[in-house]
């Protein structure tokens, strides 16, 4: 099936810093979403994308769709302490847009103030 | 708008009780919602798919006998856990899907089986 390969797995920043994650698919994607669950909660949708080469801002956030359809990544500008948390990227399983998600294996985040 | 709320956040079982946990899209329709498990530190496991109407359908290695999902209505999904026992215990989550691919989940049931 799909596999997607989130990397970093974990990193610790200090208040003020810029953040970068991604994601690499062994196949093509229609769609990447970005997710961040905090502790405890359920995961929160922070940016979809639906287009190769899409470039999609959320406030501090942005991520990108790669022009190969297998990549995707999420920056955060002039991190904060509430960024902590565990993100996730995700795609359709199977590529099909019948709804199952594939997701990567997280990036947690440590933000120090 | 996609709000998606879980019933109960939190329950403790004893071994061999069933355990039944709710999830309902507030402000929208789903004809799909879908439920994981989560250990600590790791990605979601996707469960089961829930189609309102229809049987659920299970990923590989999910017992459906054990972990029953009904889909009542456009706006209801739940999961139940018969005969729970210590090795069950997890954060069940589930999602309702809203359009094309983007679901959106609810706030999590911490079940811990003694």
């Amino acid at each position: 099936g799909q596999q997607l390969n989130q990397s970093p797995q974990s990193m610790f920043i200090q208040e003020g810093e810029d953040v970068s994650m991604n994601c690499t698919s062994s196949s093509i994607f229609n769609t990447w979403l970005w997710y961040k669950q905090d502790p405890g909660e359920g995961p929160v949708l922070l940016i979809a994308l639906y287009k190769a080469g899409e470039l999609t801002s959320n406030g501090r956030l942005t991520a990108q769709f790669g022009i190969t359809r297998k990549d995707s990544f999420l920056n955060i500008s002039a991190s904060i302490p509430s960024d902590v948390g565990i993100y996730f990227c995700a795609g359709p399983a199977g590529g099909t847009s019948y709804g199952k998600l594939t997701f990567g294996q997280g990036t947690i985040l440590t933000v120090h103030p | 708008g996609a709000v998606v709320s879980q019933h109960p956040s939190r329950v403790i079982c004893k071994s061999g009780t069933s355990v039944k946990i709710e999830c309902r899209s507030l402000d929208f329709q789903a004809t799909t919602m879908f439920w994981y498990r989560q250990f600590p530190k790791q990605s979601l496991m996707l469960m089961a798919t829930s189609n309102e109407g229809s049987k659920a359908t299970y990923e590989q290695g999910v017992e459906k006998d054990k972990f029953l999902i009904n889909h009542a209505s456009l706006t209801l999904s739940t999961l139940t856990v018969t005969s729970a026992h210590p090795e069950d215990s997890s954060f069940y989550i589930c999602s309702a899907r809203m359009r094309g691919n983007e679901q959106f989940f609810g706030p999590g049931t911490r079940l811990t089986v003694l």
